[in-house]
């Protein structure tokens, strides 16, 4: 049982916006930066933002994150093929004191 | 560039032991804390165990603590995992991880599979 709140899957078609969200508690995303990681298949997960909310070298302006309260989400605008991928969200949980993440989201293009 | 390169993964039986260590190059490893993260098949990210810089303060999950020790070497550019007493719900992949603003940099990963 993940600490984070993820849906299970997604999707959309090519050049659609779509969100994903993650939902926590005070400790967590209610207190603390929301980084939201890509898993293309069969590699490492890559982050799409730092602890500023800026995207690190080589993340499309496509991608962008928000936060309210203990939700966060993840845009994605202009949506291609290669954007199919696990995405997982992740926060500093103050009260545990350790990493927390979601269970991931199975982002499908069709 | 940064690189993070995993090793010794592999099959061991329940109850079994396993030493995993991941190398670093392209940055100043002492100055970060570093993470081992692990992701079971089909599942989400679990964080393991965490490091400080300098090696004198280490966290576990409740999972692994006890059975689990993080360890660094420095001077070799060098982070381990020895893993005790395995049990079939460690299988996973197991990821080198960077801190610095959330978990910047990860390893390949490399797979432990606990089996009988």
């Amino acid at each position: 049982q993940s600490v984070l709140t993820q849906p299970p899957s997604a999707s959309g078609t090519p050049g659609q916006r779509v969100t994903i969200s993650c939902s926590g508690g005070s400790s967590n995303i209610g207190s603390q930066t929301v980084n939201w990681y890509q898993q293309l298949p069969g590699t490492a997960p890559k982050m799409l933002n730092n602890n500023h909310y800026q995207r690190p070298s080589g993340v499309p302006d496509r991608f962008s994150v928000s936060k309210s309260g203990t939700s966060a989400t993840l845009a994605i605008s202009g949506l291609q093929s290669d954007d199919e991928a696990d995405y997982h969200c992740g926060a500093w949980d103050a009260s545990l004191n350790h990493w927390v993440f979601g269970g991931g989201t199975k982002l499908t293009v069709l | 560039q940064v690189q993070l390169v995993e090793s010794g993964g592999g099959l061991v039986k329940p109850g079994g032991s396993l030493r995993l260590s991941c190398v670093a190059s392209g940055f100043t490893f002492s100055d970060y804390y570093m993470s081992w993260i692990r992701q079971a098949p089909g599942k989400g990210l679990e964080w393991v165990s965490y490091i400080n810089s300098n090696g004198d303060y280490t966290k576990y999950a409740d999972s692994v603590k006890g059975r689990f020790t993080i360890s660094r070497d420095n001077a070799k550019n060098s982070l381990s995992l020895q893993m005790n007493s395995l049990r079939a719900e460690d299988t996973a992949v197991y990821y080198c991880a960077r801190e610095l603003g959330g978990i910047d940099q990860w390893g390949q990963g490399t797979l432990v599979t606990v089996s009988s």
